[in-house]
């Protein structure tokens, strides 16, 4: 749907790693959107990148980061992952007619 | 700030029941609103999509209307079926590109 991937579809890592997640896009969208998916949350925005090498941040982007040095990639990370950080990711693009997400990315964090 | 809300949480109801899914936002200033559904472990996959100008979207046996001065979208779904069960989330989306969603609703439809 619309081209978007996200990898890993899992993972399992320790508390105090960083841990990269990717999404990449086959359509050339400008803008590109980190979510996480919390029970009693919803979804809340971590970043968004309206271009390559432009990004910002969203509701809840303490202990994230992101670059995008490609349109069709866009890389979230956890520099020292911590277990309030255990969710499930989605990424999204702005495809026009409306927002397009990916899989998603479920991390746990121990 | 906008908030999303969708009320009820859970809804479960016998097959061939129509049904309406209630989403309502504080802030009139929207630039669209879209309707999407989440099926357990999966994406989101988007079901409707109406602009800020327009008052209700169709696809197949999916209605959203948009009453935008008071706050409200509706989704209705007309002669549901097992396969209808999922969560069914709204998001509006204002000028600027921050998108709010509500928490959903979690529908099962009964054989």
């Amino acid at each position: 749907d619309a081209g978007i991937t996200q990898s890993p579809r899992h993972k399992v890592t320790e508390t105090g790693t960083p841990v990269t997640l990717r999404c990449h896009q086959t359509e050339n969208h400008r803008y590109m959107y980190w979510y996480r998916q919390d029970p009693g949350h919803g979804l809340r925005l971590i970043h968004y990148s309206y271009g390559v090498k432009d990004t910002d941040k969203g509701e809840v982007s303490d202990g994230y980061s992101v670059s995008r040095s490609k349109t069709e990639d866009f890389l979230l990370t956890l520099e020292s992952a911590t277990s309030s950080q255990t969710s499930v990711y989605f990424c999204a693009i702005n495809a026009g007619s409306g927002y397009t997400f990916g899989s998603g990315t479920r991390l746990t964090v121990v | 700030k906008q908030e999303v809300t969708q009320i009820p949480a859970a809804l479960s109801v016998p097959e061939g029941e129509n049904l309406v899914l209630n989403c309502s936002f504080t802030d009139s200033a929207i630039y669209n609103l879209q309707w999407f559904r989440q099926d357990p472990g999966k994406g989101l996959t988007s079901l409707l999509l109406i602009q800020s100008s327009q008052r209700e979207q169709t696809s197949g046996r999916l209605n959203a209307s948009l009453d935008k001065s008071s706050g409200r979208s509706t989704l209705y779904i007309a002669a549901s079926q097992p396969g209808d069960s999922a969560t069914y989330l709204c998001a509006v989306r204002a000028e600027n590109n921050d998108m709010r969603f509500g928490a959903g609703t979690r529908l099962t439809v009964k054989p």
